[in-house]
């Protein structure tokens, strides 16, 4: 079945450090993918998608590329703000399926 | 903006009481989600729902069912809420499209159950 594996946190980098978190996933089909971000006391937010191979989504300094040949969609950001201190999950959502499957997510801190 | 509002942001209930969680959407989305989150699991769908009326179980519907009445509306409903039911509850929604399906969620429901 489809899934996603994403790197386990928690994650604790200094302020304008570089990020990256792990995402890889197993599916059937061409499924799109996501990365959510959950910050304190709320709901997740979409930060960024990439719907086909080697498409790169981008928002807020973030990016990750859709890689078929290696199955993975990995998070980076070139320097880090206290501010992206939060929840970050992986997911996939099959073409025109609902069935969304989401990593673990991974908890990132940024200190000043 | 889609805005996705949930009746409770936390919610304190007893074992054995039956508990209603609320979620509206305001963008006319035809399909609508439960998921509970927990600590090192990541999201687990509960049901999920593509139509007024019309529900499916997700990986983990037990325990729990939900009530959709109105296209806009998505009930959780847990008929005699246990300890091992103390979560956070997110409730989605997301139009069906055929390119892919990008999922708003609500600010989440912390339930405890003692």
């Amino acid at each position: 079945g489809n899934s996603v594996t994403q790197m386990e946190g928690p994650v604790t980098l200094s302020e304008e450090a570089f990020l990256t978190i792990n995402c890889t996933y197993t599916a059937t089909g061409y499924p799109s993918l996501f990365w959510y971000v959950q910050y304190p006391g709320e709901g997740l937010q979409l930060l960024l998608k990439a719907t086909k191979a080697d498409d790169k989504g981008s928002n807020k300094g973030f990016e990750a590329t859709y890689r078929k040949e290696t199955t993975s969609f990995h998070l980076e950001k070139g320097s880090v703000q206290v501010s992206d201190s939060a929840v970050y999950f992986c997911a996939l959502n099959r073409y025109n399926n609902n069935d969304m499957r989401f990593g673990a997510g991974t908890r990132l801190t940024v200190k000043p | 903006d889609v805005k996705v509002t949930q009746s409770s942001r936390y919610l304190v209930k007893r074992t054995g009481e039956k508990v209603f969680l609320e979620c509206v959407q305001d963008m006319d989305h035809e399909n609508m989600f439960w998921y509970r989150q927990d600590p090192g699991l990541g999201l687990r769908l509960i049901y999920f729902s593509y139509d007024v009326k019309m529900k499916e179980k997700g990986d983990i519907p037990e325990g729990y069912s939900v009530s959709r009445e109105k296209k806009e509306r998505f009930s959780l409903i847990l008929e005699s809420a246990s300890t091992n039911q103390t979560s956070m509850y997110l409730c989605a929604s997301s139009f069906t499209s055929v390119t892919y399906n990008e999922q708003f969620f609500g600010p989440g429901t912390r339930l405890t159950v003692l």
